[in-house]
C-alpha cells in the first residue's frame, strides 16, 4: 500500500520560533499532497494544497506567511510555522494522492505531528 | 463550497450489533468523491469506504457498508456485526476532482462511536 511518513512525531517549541514539519510519500510520487490541521476534538481543517514545483494554494483564513509549505520533490513536502505563538498548537496532519487519479483518488495521510508552543 | 454534516457527536453500541452513522453534504458538483474514515486513538487516519457519486451501487467492504442517496445529498455508514476495535472517531469527507488529481478533503465534524463489551 501507499505509505505517508511525517517527522516529527511531535515537537516542543518555544514562542517566537519556527518550526519545520517534513511530510514524505515512501512508495509512490506524489505531485500533490495536502496539509489539515484538528484541534484537540475537532474534525480536520483544509489548510493547504501542495503541487510539486509550485506555489501552494492556500484555504481561506489561512496565513500563508506563518504557514510556509515547499514542495521541492515528487516525495517530499514540508510545512515551516514561523514566529510559532502558542494559538498555533495543534495536531497537523499531511496526505497525499498517487498521480493520475489512481486509487480512486484515494489520499494517503501521514501519521501526524503534534506541535506544542510554549 | 461544499459542507459535510454528521449530526451525531457520539453513539455507543453493543458488541455485535449494527450501527448506522448518518453523513449528510451540500454541494453544486456532479461529479464527486464520498468517503469515510476512521481515526482510532493512534490518530492515523484509515480509509474505511469509498463511494464515487456516478457509482448509483452502494460500496460495501466486508462489515462496512453504505447508503448512498445521490438526490438527497446523504452518505450514511453501515456497521455490521461491531467489534470493539471499531471504536474510534469516524469522519465523512467530501472530495471534488480537480484536473488529473484532486482538491482536499472537507470532512464532517466526526462521530465518536464507543462499542461495548
Amino acid at each position: 500500500g501507499a505509505v505517508v511518513s511525517q517527522h516529527p512525531s511531535r515537537v516542543i517549541c518555544k514562542s517566537g520560533t519556527s518550526v519545520k514539519i517534513e511530510c514524505r510519500s515512501l512508495d509512490f510520487q506524489a505531485t500533490t499532497m495536502f496539509w489539515y490541521r484538528q484541534f484537540p476534538k475537532k474534525s480536520l481543517m483544509l489548510m493547504a494544497t501542495s503541487n510539486e514545483g509550485s506555489k501552494a494554494t492556500y484555504e481561506q483564513g489561512v496565513e500563508k506567511d506563518k504557514f510556509l509549505i515547499n514542495h521541492a520533490s515528487l516525495t517530499l513536502s514540508t510545512l515551516t510555522v514561523t514566529s510559532a505563538h502558542p494559538e498555533d498548537s495543534s495536531f497537523y496532519i499531511c496526505s497525499a494522492i498517487i498521480p493520475g487519479g489512481r486509487a480512486g483518488n484515494e489520499q494517503f495521510f501521514g501519521p501526524g505531528t503534534r506541535l506544542t508552543v510554549l | 463550497a461544499q459542507t459535510v454534516t454528521q449530526s451525531q457527536p457520539e453513539m455507543s453500541v453493543q458488541e455485535a450489533e449494527t450501527v448506522t452513522l448518518s453523513c449528510t453534504y451540500d454541494t453544486s458538483e456532479n461529479n464527486y468523491y464520498l468517503f469515510w474514515y476512521k481515526q482510532p486513538p493512534s490518530r492515523q487516519m484509515i480509509l474505511v469506504i469509498r463511494q464515487e457519486a456516478y457509482k448509483q451501487q452502494n460500496a460495501t467492504e466486508n462489515r462496512f457498508s453504505v447508503n448512498f442517496q445521490k438526490a438527497a445529498k446523504s452518505f450514511s455508514l453501515k456497521i455490521s456485526d461491531s467489534q470493539l476495535g471499531d471504536t474510534a472517531m469516524y469522519f465523512c469527507a467530501f472530495m471534488k476532482p480537480s484536473g488529473g488529481g484532486a482538491d482536499g478533503l472537507t470532512f464532517g465534524k466526526g462521530t465518536h462511536l464507543i462499542i461495548q463489551p
